[in-house]
């Protein structure tokens, strides 16, 4: 039973670059959510998609826009990139039954550097 | 104010010994909560989730409080393995509504 997956791990980009992040749910988990961790800090919440839209978005510039797939992966893009855009940028995936809580599940990550 | 609020440490404490964390949060109308741990340049794991009742889980206990709005863990004769960043996850409604905390860094000491 594959978890989340994450690629690529590590990434380097130049300021102005646009870059493209992927995830892939855990088998059976419907949501998909992404977060931003910097050092030290804990996982921001940047938005989530469920049903190939976005249902929630947290307090991310619109530089920061995503998508989801019939088969419920993902991506991440980030235009325009900044010296603080800097981060492990994790992925997590969870099941939105009705009426149920499914705690997050969480991939590797990819960590993001902007020189 | 932040959402969630804990004390980022560090813990420095023994093998065996007993460790407490506690954390915080100002929505009362949060509704469930959760302890992840993250080990250094990993992705957070689920360790349990938080109930009113209060939780066991082997060495992990645990315990919610609604009324002064904290959550605590508890960790019984800490093991070296245990050294990680514990993060206080609280979920309000709505994805926009779930929070972490900054962590909170344990190390045990052989």
């Amino acid at each position: 039973d594959a978890g989340v997956t994450q690629s690529p791990t590590h990434l380097i980009k130049t300021r102005g670059q646009q870059v493209t992040l992927r995830c892939s749910p855990k088998s059976g988990h419907d949501t998909v959510s992404w977060y931003q961790q910097a050092l030290g800090q804990g996982p921001q919440f940047i938005f989530q998609y469920y049903e190939e839209e976005e249902r929630q978005r947290g307090n991310f510039p619109d530089r920061f826009s995503g998508h989801q797939f019939p088969n419920y992966s993902s991506e991440l893009n980030v235009n325009a990139l900044l010296l603080g855009d800097s981060a492990l940028y994790l992925c997590a995936s969870s099941w939105s039954g009705q009426g149920q809580i499914s705690p997050l599940h969480f991939g590797n990550g990819t960590r993001l550097t902007v020189t | 104010r932040k959402e969630v609020e804990q004390d980022p440490g560090p813990f420095n404490v023994p093998e065996g010994a007993t460790v407490a964390f506690n954390c915080t949060y100002s929505n009362s109308a949060s509704q469930s909560f959760f302890w992840y741990r993250q080990d250094c340049r990993k992705e957070p794991k689920l360790l349990m989730s938080v109930y009113s009742s209060g939780n066991e889980d082997g060495r992990f206990t645990a315990q919610l409080n609604r009324a002064s709005q904290y959550i605590s863990l508890l960790i019984r004769d800490s093991k070296l393995s245990d050294s990680a960043t514990y993060l206080c996850v609280v979920m309000g409604t709505g994805a926009n509504n779930l929070f972490f905390g900054t962590g909170t860094r344990l190390t045990v000491i052989p």
